[in-house]
């Protein structure tokens, strides 16, 4: 049973390109979560998605970033004109039903950096 | 809001020594409470969970914490630490009952372990 599954793992782009991480959750699970790691920082929560649905995105910069979750497929999430800012893991975690301390399974992550 | 506070950033042990990593949380509702370890370049990895029950709670490979509701503590500890835990660890919350159930962390504990 494969676990969450990010790609790339590592991403490079120059300032103003479009990165896009992707993120297949663990079977059986339609919940997904985005978070972003910044250096010397703890995780930070962006956005919860369900199959086609934005549940929460109160942790998403108000520009620039989207995500999606389509109905087959991976969960996207997507930067447009990236900035060094930007730099950062980018770690996904998928579950089985949200809150009620479901088990979060986190994968690999994504590191991009921008140059 | 929630908050969580890691007091120390880093902790220097030596091997075979007693640890105890420190984790205090803000909430004005009730809360489950994570521990995550991170080796370098690699995602979260679970270590303990409380979701209710007993205060003391055992995880993977040796590390147990306890949940103080008076002190909104939630220290982890192992009586006995091996080069292998040289890693970051991450004390995490999420609302109790909530429906969103994103996890709030904090910056995190470098725990590096010396022979």
């Amino acid at each position: 049973n494969a676990g969450v599954m990010q790609n790339p793992r590592h991403l490079v782009r120059r300032r103003g390109q479009e990165a896009r991480l992707r993120c297949s959750p663990m079977k059986g699970h339609s919940h997904v979560y985005w978070y972003r790691q910044l250096p010397e920082e703890g995780l930070k929560f962006m956005v919860y998605l369900q199959k086609e649905n934005i549940i929460d995105e109160s942790g998403m910069p108000k520009e620039r970033f989207s995500a999606e979750f389509p109905k087959e497929g991976p969960s996207i999430l997507r930067i447009q004109q990236v900035v060094r800012g930007d730099s950062a893991a980018y770690f996904c975690a998928s579950s089985p039903k949200p809150g009620q301390g479901a088990g979060y399974t986190f994968g690999s992550g994504t590191r991009l950096t921008v140059v | 809001a929630q908050s969580v506070t890691q007091l120390d950033s880093q902790v220097p042990v030596f091997e075979e020594a007693p640890v105890e990593l420190r984790c205090n949380y803000s909430s004005s509702v009730s809360v489950y409470l994570f521990w995550y370890v991170q080796y370098p370049n690699q995602g979260l990895q679970l270590l303990l969970k409380y979701l209710s029950g007993s205060t003391l709670v055992k995880g993977i490979n040796g590390f147990e914490a306890e949940f103080n509701k008076s002190q909104t503590s939630f220290h982890l500890r192992k009586p006995s630490v091996h080069i292998s835990d040289t890693a970051e660890y991450f004390c995490a919350v999420m609302n109790y009952g909530g429906s969103q159930g994103n996890l709030i962390f904090g910056k995190g504990t470098k725990l590096s372990v010396k022979p």
